[in-house]
């Protein structure tokens, strides 16, 4: 079975500064990768998704991923952030059809 | 394009009452369809999914089931809950299993 690890529980950081969000899986098998953006008391919104192609995934709101498969890894970047990106965030793998979530990031903008 | 409706937005109910929680999709024909529940500060545990109507797989035995009484609906039910209930239920749609799933807004479920 496959597992989606997110090390970071909470993750602060400061205005315009940049992050990073880590996620690694388990299983090197052929998956797809994506990550979500949850903002307090809504559902899930895609950000971004690597099916296949590019290692370097581009996504909403100025976010990107790199697929790194030797590490099993799909981290999470952007250059610098904004008050408006706290949020959570989740890391997800599918393999085969099923989907595996990880435990999630919370990610705090700090004026 | 394609939309998905959750509602209600927000319930209490007391231990013990009956629940029914209805998740519907526009837009789109036999998705895969799938409820969630996220307990406060957690991630999310898949509890049902579906991939036609009629066919449930339940992931997590408890007192909650689901439904599927047309393609596009999906509802999430229980005789009788417990306060192990409350929490934040989501319901999703995917148009394939190895494809991005999307989700509604939510349904936030205390239980008195």
């Amino acid at each position: 079975a496959q597992s989606v690890t997110q090390l970071d529980s909470q993750v602060p950081v400061f205005e315009e500064a940049p992050v990073e969000l880590r996620c690694n899986y388990s299983s090197s098998v052929s998956v797809y990768l994506f990550w979500y953006v949850q903002y307090p008391n809504q559902g899930l919104q895609l950000l971004l998704k690597y099916l296949s192609g590019s290692t370097l995934v581009k996504g909403i709101n100025g976010f990107e991923a790199e697929f790194n498969k030797s590490q099993t890894s799909f981290h999470l970047r952007k250059p610098s952030v904004h008050i408006s990106d706290t949020a959570e965030y989740f890391c997800a793998v599918v393999t085969g059809n099923q989907f595996y979530f990880g435990t999630g990031t919370s990610l705090t903008v700090i004026p | 394009s394609q939309t998905i409706h959750q509602w209600p937005a927000t319930l209490v109910q007391p231990v013990g009452s009956p629940l029914s929680l209805e998740c519907t999709v526009e837009g789109t024909s036999n998705p895969n369809l799938y409820w969630y529940r996220q307990a406060a500060g957690r991630g999310l545990q898949l509890l049902f999914y579906s991939v036609g109507i009629g066919q449930i797989s339940s992931e997590v035995p408890q007192n909650l089931s689901a439904s599927r009484p047309q393609d596009r609906q999906f509802i999430l039910s229980s005789k009788k809950l417990l306060l192990s209930d409350s929490g934040f239920y989501l319901c999703a749609w995917s148009k394939q299993g190895n494809q991005p799933q999307h989700f509604g807004d939510g349904t936030r479920l205390s239980i008195l």
